[in-house]
């Protein structure tokens, strides 16, 4: 089974729409959970991260974590034109005085005018 | 705001041919690490690097894979005789350690031809 599982999409909405991408996971050791979006051919830029269970908000961005799901999510709010972009999602658990992220396979988001 | 460089943006190089990627973590970091992205495909991990040696690596980084901080700035990656499959983006990623969130640079592309 897949450490880290996440739909491909593409996911294609309105602008305005409240958008929702999640991933799921197998490895109960993740303590850590990050979003990164990435532009074609860019690198993954830290959107937010959250330690443990429950929500983390940043301006129209929220970082949902349900460790007893194995399940995280990101929503954005009021989507833009300017987030369309692939979403990975990340987890690390401790490994040798640090963390290292395993990433899902990111999904497309496509906001349209 | 700091951040992790990479050079070159763009590399080609005839299979068999030795390749140096070049990364420039940001400065006050002392974890650095090394993935790759085949097109399409999802960030996968190789190696990451602290206190001058390898602290951990994934199964993809075989012999044909070394890194190296020849100075007190720079992190390499060396591939010794490249492969077709090897064409892929390279992304260098820096953190403080004992956190969560790492930096990744814009990657560089290699085409092995």
């Amino acid at each position: 089974q897949k450490e880290v599982e996440q739909d491909p999409g593409p996911l294609s909405v309105p602008e305005g729409a409240i958008v929702s991408l999640n991933c799921t996971y197998s490895n109960s050791a993740f303590q850590y959970f990050m979003w990164y979006r990435q532009y074609s051919r860019k690198g993954p830029e830290l959107l937010m991260y959250t330690y443990s269970s429950g929500n983390k908000e940043d301006g129209r961005f929220t970082a949902q974590v349900d460790k007893s799901s194995k399940y995280i999510s990101l929503f954005i709010r009021d989507s833009q034109p300017s987030d369309s972009a692939t979403y990975l999602c990340a987890m690390s658990e401790p490994s040798g005085g640090s963390y290292i992220p395993t990433f899902g396979r990111g999904t497309s988001l496509i906001v349209h005018p | 705001e700091p951040e992790v460089t990479q050079t070159p943006s763009h590399q080609v190089t005839q299979m068999g041919q030795e390749v140096i990627l070049r990364c420039v973590p940001i400065s006050n970091h002392l974890y650095f690490y090394w993935y790759r992205q085949i097109l399409g495909q999802k960030v996968e991990f190789l190696v990451s690097f602290y206190n001058n040696e390898i602290s951990e690596k994934s199964e993809i980084f075989d012999d044909q894979f070394s890194v190296e901080r020849p100075d007190g700035s720079n992190f390499t990656l060396k591939i010794r005789s490249t492969k077709l499959e090897d064409s892929a983006m390279y992304f260098c990623a820096s953190n403080r350690g004992g956190e969560a969130e790492a930096f990744f640079g814009q990657g560089t592309r290699l085409t092995v031809v």
